[in-house]
């Protein structure tokens, strides 16, 4: 009973591809989240959304963006990829807007070659 | 521009001794503070949080100290077990302030050992 999961764990692929991440939450939380985690270990916000809002944080490239199927849901769509979107993407989950704890998925770890 | 600041990289402590894990911000707005761990292969799960309204949230063995005019946190476990081996997170959030501000800013992470 995984409350956030994410597919695939692993992903590795060519530069210039587009790729998907999906990710499921099953504790009933209104806001879903993208993170990224780069080389340099930090755990940066890429997207908060709920049905309502979308906040994308402004240094996140147009080439990445977030699509919700319904609220237990959050893909990220990846277009173009490049070498340095290799990193580990995570998603989370809040049952409300902002600042709540958040649950976090297990990690996709994306490689672009 | 580190916004949340962990400036110890890695701690190593005996088993039964006391962790203390800190944490530095910049940002005046922010409110709400949350500490996270992480082990290798997996999400990070939330451990502890603290409002600013407070100065200190006690949970079991875990403790965190806010002190605002400081700008500093710490986490507090006592006493420490090899369990407790992970990398630990910082964060923080501007809830109260709504927007872009109610989002997790992290820190870098400070790697804890506990020895047997």
């Amino acid at each position: 009973d995984t409350a956030v999961s994410q597919t695939p764990k692993y992903l590795v692929t060519q530069m210039g591809n587009d790729k998907s991440i999906k990710c499921e939450q099953n504790l009933g939380h209104d806001t879903m989240y993208w993170y990224k985690q780069d080389s340099k270990k930090f755990l940066k916000i890429m997207f908060s959304y709920n049905n309502k809002e979308l906040i994308i944080n402004e240094t996140v490239p147009n080439r990445f963006s977030p699509k919700s199927p319904d609220k237990a849901h959050l893909n990220l769509h990846i277009n173009s990829l490049e070498l340095g979107d290799s990193a580990v993407y995570f998603c989370a989950s809040s049952q409300v807007w902002g600042g709540e704890t958040q649950y976090f998925g297990p990690g996709t770890r994306l490689l672009v070659l | 521009d580190q916004q949340v600041k962990q400036n110890s990289p890695s701690l190593s402590v005996q088993e039964g001794r006391i962790s203390i894990l800190n944490c530095d911000y910049t940002n005046s707005m922010f409110d709400y503070f949350l500490w996270y761990k992480k082990y290798p292969a997996e999400g990070p799960t939330f451990l502890i949080s603290i409002s600013s309204i407070k100065d200190k949230n006690e949970d079991g063995r875990f403790t965190v100290f806010l002190n605002k005019s400081a700008k500093h946190l710490s986490l507090h476990i006592v006493p420490s077990q090899p369990g407790d081996s992970a990398v630990y997170f910082c964060a923080a959030s501007g809830r109260n302030y709504g927007g872009s501000q109610g989002n997790l800013i992290f820190g870098k992470g400070t790697k804890l050992s506990v020895k047997p």
